[in-house]
C-alpha cells in the first residue's frame, strides 16, 4: 500500500531563506507526483508536476526534484517571503487517482 | 479560462440528511475527481470519473455516490449523513486520465450536526 510522508510537518523562517521540503513515497509504482500549495480555507493550487521519467521541474522560485528509486521528492523554495505561507501538499499519482502527504505547514515571517 | 467551479461552498446539514454537492470542471476537462478533507484523515480519494463512468472508487462506504454527465460536470452525494462526513470535498479535474495535471476547486464545506 502506498504511503507518502512529508517532513518536516511545520516549518517557520524568516523572509529571504532558501527552503526544502522533503515527500518520500513507499512505492516506485507511479505515473507522476504533483506539488501543490493550500491556502486556508482554500481549495488546492498546483504547483509543479514531475512526470515519472522527469528528474526535477521548474517554476519561478520553485524546483522539484524526484528520485524514483529512492521513493523521494524534494521541493526547493527559493528567496521565501511572506506570500509563501502556505500549506505544502505533495501528490503521487497512481493508477488515476492521487495519494496525498500529510503535508508541510510554512510560515514565513517579515 | 474558468477553474473548476464548486457548489455550494458551505453547507449545514443534520445527521440523516442526504447531500448533493457540484462540480463544473475546466472546459475541455474530461476526468473530474472527488476527494475528502478532514483534519484527522487528510486528503482521500472518493472515486473518479470520465465520459459518465465511474473509473475508480476509493474506501468509502456506499452512502457515498456520483455521478457525471454528458458535459462533464459531477454531482457526489453523501446519504443518512453522520457527524464524521463533515468535511472539505475537494474537486478535481484534469484533461485525460493519469498523467496530467490535476486542477482543484475552492470546496465544499459541509457540517453535519
Amino acid at each position: 500500500k502506498q504511503e507518502v510522508t512529508q517532513i518536516p510537518a511545520a516549518l517557520s523562517v524568516p523572509e529571504g531563506e532558501n527552503l526544502v521540503l522533503n515527500c518520500s513515497f513507499t512505492d516506485s509504482a507511479i505515473y507522476n507526483l504533483q506539488w501543490f500549495r493550500q491556502d486556508p480555507g482554500k481549495g488546492l493550487t498546483s504547483l509543479l508536476l514531475i512526470q515519472s521519467s522527469q528528474r526535477e521541474q521548474t517554476s519561478g522560485r520553485l524546483n522539484a526534484s524526484l528520485d524514483k528509486s529512492s521513493g523521494r521528492s524534494t521541493l526547493y523554495i527559493a528567496a521565501s517571503q511572506p506570500g509563501d505561507s502556505a500549506t505544502y501538499l505533495c501528490a503521487v499519482g497512481v493508477t488515476d487517482k492521487l495519494i496525498f502527504g500529510t503535508g508541510t505547514r510554512l510560515q514565513v515571517f517579515p | 479560462k474558468a477553474g473548476v467551479t464548486q457548489t455550494p461552498r458551505y453547507l449545514i446539514k443534520t445527521r440523516g440528511q442526504q447531500v448533493t454537492l457540484s462540480c463544473s470542471p475546466i472546459s475541455g476537462h474530461r476526468s473530474v475527481s472527488w476527494y475528502q478533507q478532514t483534519p484527522g484523515q487528510g486528503l482521500q480519494f472518493l472515486f473518479e470519473y470520465f465520459s459518465e463512468t465511474q473509473r475508480n472508487k476509493g474506501n468509502f462506504p456506499g452512502r457515498f455516490s456520483g455521478r457525471q454527465f454528458s458535459n462533464s460536470r459531477s454531482e457526489m452525494n453523501v446519504s443518512t449523513l453522520e457527524l464524521g462526513d463533515s468535511a472539505l470535498y475537494l474537486c478535481a479535474s484534469s484533461f485525460d486520465r493519469g498523467r496530467n495535471t490535476i486542477y482543484f476547486g475552492e470546496g465544499s464545506w459541509l457540517t453535519v450536526v
